[in-house]
């Protein structure tokens, strides 16, 4: 069966640079998250999207956005990186707000 | 926005032994939902909640939803060291549908 896909799963940037990172939800899942796990930390919930548009914000830093588009697939752009983003960002995406499915996580580094 | 306190934050069992996680809330939740999370892994949806006092059990993992929908524990009998890894709870309030999550019971088994 189909899994949510992340890319990439490894990123290393510098300080101020900028990242994007993207998500394909399983098909025809309607909503998709986005959250941050910092190490030895649980998931803070950023931000989703019901049916391409924005359905609920949470701790989502100005310097961050979101978008999903037509195709379903979201991406999270991270502009002026600091050295406290990097953490797992993990996409996720669900049916009528039902289980989440998870990605595998996509790794950002930031030096 | 709603809190979801989960304790203990560290378990360290003996194999064979039981245990509890708890997950506790100050305001009404519409549902609650279970996720274990492997060391290196995503999290990966065990349990949803729905209705006061529900009980469902998976094997050797029983999930409880208090009476007054504020609360909800996930018992373990007979640890086995498969069972290693970070249980969340995650719940959604009855005023809006971001899903936040607990901070996480880490637990770890001697053998």
């Amino acid at each position: 069966a189909a899994g949510v896909i992340q890319s990439p799963r490894h990123l290393i940037k510098e300080k101020r640079e900028t990242a994007t990172l993207k998500c394909y939800p399983i098909p025809r899942h309607d909503t998709v998250y986005w959250y941050q796990q910092g190490p030895g930390q649980d998931p803070q919930f950023l931000i989703s999207f019901y049916e391409k548009m924005q359905s609920d914000k949470g701790s989502i830093p100005d310097r961050f956005s979101a978008q999903q588009f037509s195709d379903y697939h979201s991406e999270l752009n991270m502009s002026s990186l600091e050295l406290g983003d990097s953490a797992l960002y993990f996409c996720a995406s669900s049916l009528n707000t039902g289980e989440l499915f998870f990605g595998e996580g996509s790794r950002l580094t930031v030096l | 926005g709603q809190q979801v306190m989960q304790i203990p934050q560290y378990q360290h069992v003996q194999e064979g032994e039981d245990f509890t996680t708890y997950c506790n809330s100050s305001t009404t939740l519409s549902n609650i939902q279970w996720y274990k999370q492997r060391p290196g892994g995503h999290p990966v949806f065990l349990i949803q909640l729905v209705k006061s006092g529900e009980v469902k059990k998976q094997k050797r993992l029983t999930f409880q939803f208090g009476e007054a929908k504020k609360n909800s524990s996930l018992h373990i009998t007979a640890t086995q060291t498969t069972d290693v890894g970070t249980y969340f709870c995650a719940a959604t309030s009855s005023n809006d549908y971001k899903l936040s999550f607990g901070a996480g019971t880490t637990v770890t088994v001697r053998a």
